[in-house]
């Protein structure tokens, strides 16, 4: 199985910059991808795709959101934070099967 | 516009089996490269894949969970379909439906989830 690793929680001032980071126990690079997604979720909501292999835009994001990494390491960046962007952030891997990360909380400072 | 929408018993016993719909428009399962996908995610936690199908009829199961699991489809009428068997406490959960875009096999868009409670 690929084990992906969140921090819990990461507490943010609005218009600051938050990078949630997300490493794995196996690389999920194959063919010059990294698959490698992130969904953010809100409470009582389902998951909504932010970022897919690991830096690309999902359609109708806004490009305060980005992503990079490769191999066992990836980052999500937020820049500038708002207060909307309150969720928990959760990445994925889609190159042996799907396991989701545990998810990390943003939460406002 | 792609939509997906779950629906299931809300509530069932231990040792029940579990059958769940996905109803979902702006995409067709007999399109090559299409798939649908079934998550769950037990109340506070996060977020485990169960199954998912793609538009050849080929699966793919969690393997903790494969020998209970069985995932189908109904291509003319937009469905996809997941029994679960031997449901237990354990089971209680949001589950949702996804489209997986098979060219980045990511989950592009999901559904509202259906929750389901296993109590005797």
């Amino acid at each position: 199985d690929i084990v992906l690793t969140q921090s819990p929680a990461l507490a943010v001032s609005l218009g600051q910059r938050a990078t949630i980071s997300c490493k794995t126990n196996q690389n999920v690079d194959y063919y010059g991808n990294s698959y490698m997604h992130w969904y953010q979720q809100k409470p009582g909501q389902q998951p909504k795709l932010l970022i897919y292999l690991a830096s690309n835009l999902a359609s109708g994001i806004p490009a305060r959101f980005s992503g990079r990494g490769s191999g066992t390491d990836f980052t999500l960046t937020i820049d500038p934070v708002e207060a909307d962007d309150t969720a928990t952030y959760y990445c994925q891997q889609s190159r042996n099967l799907y396991t989701f990360g545990a998810g990390t909380k943003l939460e406002l400072k | 516009q792609v939509t997906l929408k779950e629906s299931g018993p809300g509530i069932l016993q231990p040792s029940q089996t579990l059958s769940l719909t996905c109803s979902f428009s702006g995409f067709s399962l007999s399109t090559y490269g299409m798939c649908v996908g079934w998550i769950r995610q037990s109340s506070g936690k996060g977020l485990e894949w169960l199954a998912n199908i793609w538009w050849n009829d080929d699966k793919y199961y969690n393997p903790s969970l494969k020998n209970r699991l069985t995932i189908s489809k109904d291509t003319s009428n937009n469905q996809a379909f997941l029994k679960i068997t031997n449901m237990d406490t354990a089971d209680t959960a949001t589950y949702y439906c996804a489209r997986i875009y098979g060219d980045y096999y990511v989950m592009d868009a999901w559904g509202q989830g259906a929750s389901v409670t296993v109590s005797s």
